[in-house]
C-alpha cells in the first residue's frame, strides 16, 4: 500500500485531456513539494514536474501540475500515443527525515 | 553528460545477499546525496533509502520495509554508490534504480536499473 494514493488507471483518446490525482497527508504533500515522474515501458523513470508545477527543460507544456492542501494533480492535454506510460507522484516526507514517498502509479492508456 | 549506471543484479536464492553498484559521472558526485528506488513486477515505484554526503556524515535512512537488511554506502574517490542487500526475500525481486536529488530536490537523473530476482 503506497503512502500517496493515485487511481490505478486513466485513459483518453488522442487529442483529449486527462487528469491524474494524487492524495497524501500533512507530512508529505501538505508540507512539501510534489513531483511527477513518467515511466515508459521498459525505461527508467523520467522527471516530468518538479516543485508542484514546474517543468524541466524539454517537457512540453501539455503537461502541467498543481497542488492544493494535501492533494495534487497532473494534467495532460492533447494526448499523444507516446504519452502511454505509468505516472507517479512523489513527495518528501517529514515523518522520516530524508525519505521520499511515491504514489502507487497510474497507468495511462491512450485509446 | 550526467549519467548513472547500475550493475550487480542477478538471480539469488532466498536468504542470500547481493551488492548493487551505481557508477556516477558528469557531476560532482561527492556533493550529492544518492538514493535507491525499486520497482517490483506489477507494482509501483518504492523508495528504498538514501545516503548523504561527507559533510553530513554519510547519514543513511531506509524505508521501513528494508531497514535492517539493506545498507547503502558510497566511495566518493570512485564516484560509486552501493546497495548491500542481505537476507533476501522473494518480495525483494525488483528492478533497482539509483538516482540523485538534483535541481530543486527532484530526482532528475536515473540509471537504467539492475534486476534482482530472488528465487530458489
Amino acid at each position: 500500500q503506497s503512502v500517496l494514493t493515485q487511481p490505478p488507471s486513466a485513459s483518453g483518446a488522442p487529442g483529449q485531456g486527462v487528469t491524474i490525482s494524487c492524495s497524501g497527508s500533512s507530512s508529505n504533500i501538505g508540507s512539501n513539494y510534489v513531483y511527477w515522474y513518467q515511466q515508459l515501458p521498459g525505461m527508467a523513470p523520467k522527471l516530468l514536474i518538479y516543485r508542484n508545477n514546474q517543468r524541466p527543460s524539454g517537457i512540453p507544456d501539455r503537461f502541467s501540475g498543481s497542488k492544493s492542501g494535501t492533494s495534487a494533480s497532473l494534467a495532460i492535454n492533447g494526448l499523444r500515443p507516446e504519452d502511454e506510460a505509468d505516472y507517479y507522484c512523489a513527495a518528501w516526507d517529514d515523518s522520516l527525515s530524508g525519505s521520499v514517498v511515491f504514489g502507487g502509479g497510474t497507468k495511462l492508456t491512450v485509446l | 553528460e550526467v549519467q548513472l549506471v547500475e550493475s550487480g543484479g542477478g538471480l539469488v536464492q532466498p536468504g542470500g545477499s547481493l551488492k548493487l553498484s551505481c557508477a556516477a559521472s558528469g557531476f560532482t558526485f561527492s556533493g550529492s546525496a544518492m538514493h535507491w528506488v525499486r520497482r517490483a513486477s506489477g507494482k509501483g515505484l518504492e523508495w528504498v533509502g538514501r545516503i548523504r554526503t561527507k559533510p553530513n556524515n554519510y547519514a543513511t535512512v531506509y524505508a521501513a520495509s528494508v531497514t535492517g537488511r539493506f545498507t547503502i554506502s558510497r566511495d566518493d574517490s570512485k564516484n560509486m554508490a552501493y546497495l548491500q542487500i542481505d537476507s533476501l526475500k522473494a518480495e525483494d525481486s525488483a528492478i533497482y534504480y539509483c538516482t540523485r536529488p538534483g535541481l530543486h530536490n527532484a530526482f532528475d537523473v536515473w540509471g537504467q536499473g539492475t534486476t534482482v530476482t530472488v528465487s530458489s
